[in-house]
């Protein structure tokens, strides 16, 4: 079946302009996840969806940043103001989370250059 | 800060040979997950070990769990060209508050000579 996906692979904007990062989870997957990645780096968590409940925010950078996810299903990551410690991939993951499974399926990622 | 943290940050090996990477980690966890990255791509889940597994495996992937000190090993045995990548380990914290957030390290840069 289809993975996550991720639109756009790769976008480049100029400081000061407003991005939005689009996921696809897979569907019935009740877990999203964003995390960013810089060059040679682990993953920085920002924010996670479970369900109906409220979203932990907490990895959230500043309040430049902000996300959705509509209908259970598709997220955007949105970045207002973009800076150039912005630029980073930014991956989303789903998983089915439940007490036996923990997985996460990972998006190729958007590569975002801020310039 | 990060949750775990792999060791070496970078191996380099001839194909064949065997390969470590271990993970260490400072708060009590519900399981502890190996992915592996190649570049430019997603992230790829390996093998997932609950805190109270000590060994699993799957394939050529060897994940022991030693909670009393905090620590993961992940053992690629007979190495191939195509295990070159990126291997990061994931914790997830124990359970309280329904919380499912694993949390990465920065992960172990493995290169395979053929």
């Amino acid at each position: 079946g289809a993975g996550v996906s991720q639109s756009p692979s790769n976008k480049v904007t100029e400081k000061g302009k407003d991005v939005e990062l689009r996921c696809d989870p897979i569907s019935g997957h009740t877990a999203l996840y964003w995390y960013r990645q810089s060059l040679g780096q682990g993953l920085e968590f920002l924010i996670y969806f479970q369900g109906n409940s409220a979203p932990d925010k907490s990895g959230l950078p500043s309040d430049r940043f902000s996300a959705e996810r509509t209908g259970g299903s598709v997220s955007t990551l949105t970045i207002q103001r973009t800076q150039q410690e912005d630029s980073a991939v930014y991956l989303c993951a789903s998983s089915l989370v439940s007490a036996t499974s923990y997985e996460q399926y990972f998006g190729p990622g958007t590569r975002l250059t801020v310039t | 800060s990060q949750q775990g943290e792999e060791d070496p940050q970078a191996l380099s090996i001839q194909e064949g040979e065997n390969a470590t990477m271990n993970c260490s980690y400072k708060t009590s966890i519900n399981n502890l997950q190996w992915y592996r990255q190649n570049s430019g791509r997603g992230l790829v889940h390996l093998i997932l070990i609950r805190s109270n597994e000590r060994e699993k495996h799957s394939g050529r992937l060897r994940v022991t769990l030693d909670t009393s000190k905090k620590s993961s090993s992940l053992l690629i045995t007979a190495s191939r060209a195509a295990d070159t990548a990126s291997y990061f380990c994931a914790t997830v914290a124990s359970l309280s508050g329904g919380s499912y957030i694993p949390t990465f390290g920065r992960g172990t840069s493995l290169i395979v000579h053929p």
